[in-house]
């Protein structure tokens, strides 16, 4: 299935620094999401998007969907070491159930 | 948000043994639940689309038969491992989609389960 291009790969901050990631793919969606996953469970919902330059935060969390409708991000502010985790993008076609996912930016926050 | 259980949490089995996987939805109802795979240090993996009263829609390379999947109420979707492998050693976790009025679609995943065969 189709995958999505999600950049940085891996990032090691300080605490307290900002963190910027993307997700990028060659189709138009219409629905983003943003999930993080700990060791050994679930990924867990952060932040979903449903319309092109949509900016929405949660907390110390902002994801905004792209105006091409091709890409996203998300912008944490002030990291703390709870934030460590892998963080997914997952995307939306117009077109059936299925979601894609991104390829995960692995966060490791250094106190 | 909704909550998604899975059951168990953590299974071990040995070769040529079956286990099954349950996936349900607690506060809500969902007509299409999906399955994923992950291994170590990647990313999720879809298996197959599992739609109620119908059968589901595998990925090109799923194996239909040895991974089977019933939805058989709103609720619950159940993942069949058969005759398990080593190989078949996996993090497996499912999800429900919850449609809202109107055009969004969101999608909420259960804890996983670590399936581990000797």
């Amino acid at each position: 299935g189709q995958q999505l291009n999600q950049s940085p790969q891996s990032m090691f901050i300080q605490e307290g620094e900002d963190v910027s990631m993307n997700c990028t793919s060659s189709s138009i969606f219409n629905t983003w999401l943003w999930y993080k996953q700990d060791p050994g469970e679930g990924p867990v919902l952060l932040i979903a998007l449903y319309k092109a330059g949509e900016l929405t935060s949660n907390g110390r969390l902002t994801a905004q969907f792209g105006i091409t409708r091709k890409d996203s991000f998300l912008n944490i502010s002030a990291s703390i070491p709870s934030d460590v985790g892998i963080y997914f993008c997952a995307g939306q076609p117009n077109t059936g159930n299925q979601f894609y996912f991104g390829t995960g930016t692995s966060l490791t926050v250094i106190p | 948000g909704a909550v998604v259980s899975q059951h168990p949490s953590w299974v071990i089995c040995k070769s040529g043994t079956s286990v099954k996987i349950e996936c349900r939805s607690l506060d809500f109802q969902a007509t299409t639940m999906f399955w994923y795979r992950q291994f170590p240090k990647q990313s999720l993996m879809l298996m197959a689309t599992s739609n109620e009263g119908s059968k589901a829609t595998y990925e090109q390379g799923v194996e239909k038969d040895k991974f089977l999947i019933n939805h058989a109420s709103l609720t619950l979707s159940t993942l069949t491992v058969t005759s398990a492998h080593p190989e078949d050693s996996s993090f497996y976790i499912c999800s429900a989609r919850v449609s809202r009025a109107g055009l969004t679609d969101t999608q909420y995943f259960g804890p996983g389960t670590r399936l581990t065969v000797l």
